[in-house]
């Protein structure tokens, strides 16, 4: 398997619900990070992990909980979520600084 | 002011025609710049990179940077209905990957 790999693809969840998204890449990157893409919105930075420290937090609700076991795996806890949280979330990895990134699928988060 | 603006389209142009995208950014110090084709609903794909003034070209793809007037954009020779896509502008500002900045994107629509 190559790429970034997202799981899972679709996702809906209750507002009380507690749920995980899982990253994979298997590029031999050393920075990964999450993503949201929300309609007719920029896609927002949300977090950075460089060697599995994290370097970045956009001013991200902590209902959102990032994790970064080692290089290569990240994860996204969430926890009570609001409707205005549904949309597409991303992570993508790079090899370094002012490298490009490469993206996962995605995982289609809707709050119910 | 947004950090990194695009026309948001759509940009019809005829198959076999040059497609003209633009994207201007605020950070002066920005050094890295990337073009990212994304289909509906589909993850971000990378198109080309450049860091220096002047063009780079890849294929139908020339980069063309402009420093200077805080300029990037991309050019689409002999576009193909294949590629009506949303193309997005990412921007790395002074502070390394962890002030990337993306535009909304500009919709690409090739006629055949």
């Amino acid at each position: 398997e190559t790429g970034v790999t997202q799981t899972p693809r679709h996702l809906v969840m209750g507002m009380t619900n507690k749920k995980s998204l899982k990253c994979e890449q298997h590029l031999g990157h050393n920075a990964m990070y999450w993503y949201k893409q929300s309609a007719k919105k920029p896609l927002e930075l949300m977090f950075v992990y460089n060697f599995k420290e994290q370097t970045e937090n956009n001013s991200v609700p902590s209902r959102f909980s990032p994790e970064c076991p080692n290089s290569s795996h990240l994860f996204l806890h969430l926890h009570t979520l609001q409707p205005e949280d549904s949309a597409l979330y991303l992570c993508a990895s790079s090899q370094g600084d002012n490298q490009p990134q490469h993206f996962g699928d995605g995982t289609r988060l809707s709050i119910l | 002011q947004k950090e990194v603006e695009q026309n948001s389209g759509p940009l019809s142009v005829p198959e076999g025609a040059i497609a003209s995208l633009n994207c201007t950014y605020s950070d002066r110090g920005s050094q890295s710049f990337f073009w990212y084709r994304q289909y509906s609903g589909k993850s971000p794909e990378l198109i080309m990179f450049i860091y220096s003034n002047g063009d780079k070209e890849d294929g139908r793809f020339t980069a063309q940077l402009n420093k200077a007037s805080q300029y990037v954009s991309l050019l689409i020779r002999d576009s193909q209905p294949s590629d009506s896509a949303t193309y997005l502008c990412a921007v790395i500002g002074t502070g390394g990957y962890q002030k990337v900045t993306f535009g909304t994107g500009t919709k690409l629509q090739v006629i055949p």
